[in-house]
């Protein structure tokens, strides 16, 4: 599976919109890009996944570049129980992750 | 949605002892299932794939006789640690995917099963 990269870590005001980034510069053409993120304590919550168009849902917005080389995942207005570690994973048809390490956001009051 | 949920949330066990973790798929069912371990202020760390009516197939470096990994019904896998030591505590995480495309389908994560060994 592809290698993901993100920073360990980012501060985002609250009601403001969080942009966490995401780069799989090896991401092959069958793979997805999924986002999830992970509560102090508590397994990995579902926010989005996609393959090479943009998503949005009721969570969150899923920006892939058009070389699909990064991506990038978009809070829009995030609040303080948005505070967690976020991660991006790269997955083929297999249904197992492998977990980088992730984006710890801190959403600040 | 689809649910997955564990039990125990949480354990302690005496060293030494065996200790087993269920990982249930509530209002679906999962042919394959996934067992994860994260220490603390890490990432997961993927174990092992637990295969409904088959054996079990773990990562590198995982000890299969230590971690015991049944999958007897579609809604249900079960994780042993056997003899467990202290360094065996951890928190232990299931997930198992939903319905559709294995490719571009949601996979879901039990609440996880925090184990410590005394």
């Amino acid at each position: 599976d592809a290698k993901t990269t993100q920073p360990p870590s980012m501060d985002c005001a609250e009601g403001r919109a969080a942009n966490l980034p995401c780069n799989h510069s090896t991401i092959s053409g069958n793979e997805y890009v999924y986002w999830y993120r992970q509560i102090h304590s508590q397994g990995p919550q579902y926010i989005i996944h996609g393959l090479k168009n943009n998503e949005t849902n009721e969570m969150a917005s899923l920006i892939i570049t058009e070389d699909r080389k990064s991506s990038t995942l978009i809070l829009p207005h995030a609040t303080l129980r948005d505070t967690a570690v976020y991660y991006c994973i790269v997955k083929k048809t297999g249904n197992q992750f492998y977990f980088g390490t992730g984006t710890s956001l801190t959403v600040i009051p | 949605g689809a649910v997955v949920s564990q039990h125990p949330s949480r354990v302690i066990c005496k060293s030494g002892t065996s200790v087993k973790i269920e990982c249930r798929s509530l209002d679906f069912q999962a042919t394959t299932m996934f067992w994860y371990r994260q220490f603390p202020k890490q990432s997961l760390m993927l174990m092992a794939t637990s295969n409904e009516g088959s054996k079990a197939t773990y990562e590198q470096g995982v000890e299969k006789d230590k971690f015991l990994i049944n999958h007897a019904s579609l809604t249900l896998s079960t994780l042993t640690v056997t003899s467990a030591h202290p360094e065996d505590s951890s928190f232990y995480i299931c997930s198992a995917p939903g319905t559709g495309m294995s490719s571009g389908n949601t996979i879901y994560f039990g609440e996880g099963s925090w184990l410590t060994v005394v």
